[in-house]
């Protein structure tokens, strides 16, 4: 159980376009969710956090406006990063809090590897 | 000062050997711990979490939580070159229930 998917696992695209990741829940309701970002050899960074309905809390130095986040349901939640530039190349990753027993367990997505060229 | 400190590594251990991961946190307040491990390339995945004193087993791996001394360790019991990854630890800070993650200790086990 426990299981989150994530879409598409690798893109590349041109600088100026936008990009929109998918995070799914598959057999669990998430109540959060979370979507980090990870560079090579380095720690997860939060990013934000959503939950369904409301609008997502940012970490301090997040552009809310570069990076888009829509939690619709339970068990979607999606991050469109806008106006893609190099220095977004990055590993991104989506967890989903909840599942049978929670207690704040988080279960990570496989990730999405965001190359802009 | 970071929230939750782990040794960055990387720590070498031979095959069959017991590995052990230390990770001290801040949050004094802090009631829920989990350990992920992460390999290259690839996402985190939940190992274990622990919530109260003590020792928590589950097959090859123990976690151990001391919350006086803000303490949590993970034990891999006959490690295996599988096992190399980098492991991170992570404590609820009860302050806006924000899951704060270390950043990692590399462990390789030599064949």
């Amino acid at each position: 159980g426990a299981v989150v998917s994530q879409h598409p696992s690798r893109v590349i695209c041109k600088s100026g376009t936008s990009v929109k990741i998918e995070c799914r829940s598959l057999d669990f309701q998430a109540t959060t969710m979370f979507w980090y970002r990870q560079f090579p050899k380095k720690s997860l960074m939060l990013m934000a956090t959503s939950n369904e309905g409301s609008k997502a809390t940012y970490e301090q130095g997040v552009e809310k406006d570069k990076f888009l986040i829509n939690h619709a349901s339970l068990t979607l939640s999606t991050l469109t990063v806008t106006s893609a530039h190099p220095e977004d190349s990055s590993f991104y990753i989506c967890s989903a809090e909840g599942g049978a027993e929670s207690s704040y367990e988080q279960y990570f997505g496989p990730g999405t590897r965001l190359t802009v060229t | 000062q970071k929230e939750v400190e782990q040794n960055s590594g990387p720590l070498s251990v031979p095959e069959g050997a017991i590995a052990s991961l230390n990770c001290t946190y801040s949050d004094r307040g802090s009631q829920s711990f989990f350990w992920y491990r992460q390999y290259s390339g690839k996402s985190p995945e939940l190992i274990m979490s622990i919530y109260s004193n003590g020792d928590k087993e589950d097959g090859r791996f123990t976690a151990q939580l001391n919350k006086a001394s803000q303490y949590v360790s993970l034990l891999i019991r006959d490690s295996q070159p599988s096992d190399s990854a980098t492991y991170l630890c992570a404590a609820l800070n009860t302050g806006g229930f924000k899951t704060i993650f270390g950043a990692g200790t590399r462990l390789f086990v030599k064949a």
